[in-house]
């Protein structure tokens, strides 16, 4: 089974508009961390947000916040007011406790903001 | 700068050569992490060192992969007899340690294509 899944191969959203980035996560562990990356066409890997399996609040981070809904083992990334420099591919990925020395990565979301 | 540094940014080989990539991880990291992003995926783990410890080599897909690390510094990843499913895009990343809830911050990537 996939540990980390992200349903949307691309979404299109217009700028100024808010958006959902899907993320279900699978794991036994009870201590875990959940993180978003964004990559844009440079290729870099861009950290924009963190959520542990504890915090009893959802990461924010600018305009970033992560929807944990923990018993559905749930993760969306929303980016409210989107702005066209957000068109890139979001990752979302997992550290378990277990195997602290790796991320386990999604296959990603393309998002494309338009005028 | 003081983000992770890798090189080549770029790197074009024959088939059955061997390649060395590079990886200069961020001052005072003591985890170093190489993943690999084939064309439209998401990124695998590889290997990861921490401090002095035995690295963590359980991503390597085959024995013609291996990596060093210096002390807490600069790290290479090798690849012998390259073949043409080599051909991905390389990135390191690093972090202050291994915990569970420690961001890793990732470098440009080498770009690898093996003809």
């Amino acid at each position: 089974a996939q540990k980390i899944t992200q349903t949307q191969p691309g979404m299109f959203v217009q700028e100024k508009e808010a958006v959902t980035l899907d993320c279900t996560y699978d794991t036994s562990d009870p201590s875990y961390g959940l993180f978003w990356y964004k990559q844009p066409s440079s290729g870099e890997m861009i950290f924009l947000i963190y959520q542990g399996s504890y915090d009893q609040q959802n990461a924010t981070e600018g305009r970033y916040s992560l929807n944990f809904q923990k018993a559905r083992k749930s993760a969306n990334l929303v980016i409210s007011a989107s702005q066209l420099g957000d068109s890139a591919m979001y990752f979302c990925a997992m550290r378990e406790k277990s195997g602290y020395s790796t991320l386990t990565f999604g296959k990603g979301t393309m998002l494309l903001v338009s005028p | 700068g003081a983000g992770v540094s890798q090189s080549p940014s770029n790197k074009v080989t024959e088939k059955g050569k061997d390649v060395e990539l590079r990886c200069d991880p961020i001052s005072g990291h003591t985890a170093l992490y190489w993943y690999r992003q084939r064309l439209g995926q998401g990124l695998e783990f590889l290997i990861y060192f921490q401090g002095n410890s035995a690295p963590d080599k359980s991503g390597l897909p085959s024995d013609r992969f291996s990596a060093e690390r210096t002390g807490e510094s600069v790290s290479t990843l090798t690849i012998q007899r390259t073949q043409q499913e080599d051909s991905a895009v390389y990135l390191c990343a690093s972090s202050l340690d291994s915990t569970s809830g420690e961001t890793q911050y990732f470098g440009p990537g080498t770009r690898l294509l093996v003809l």
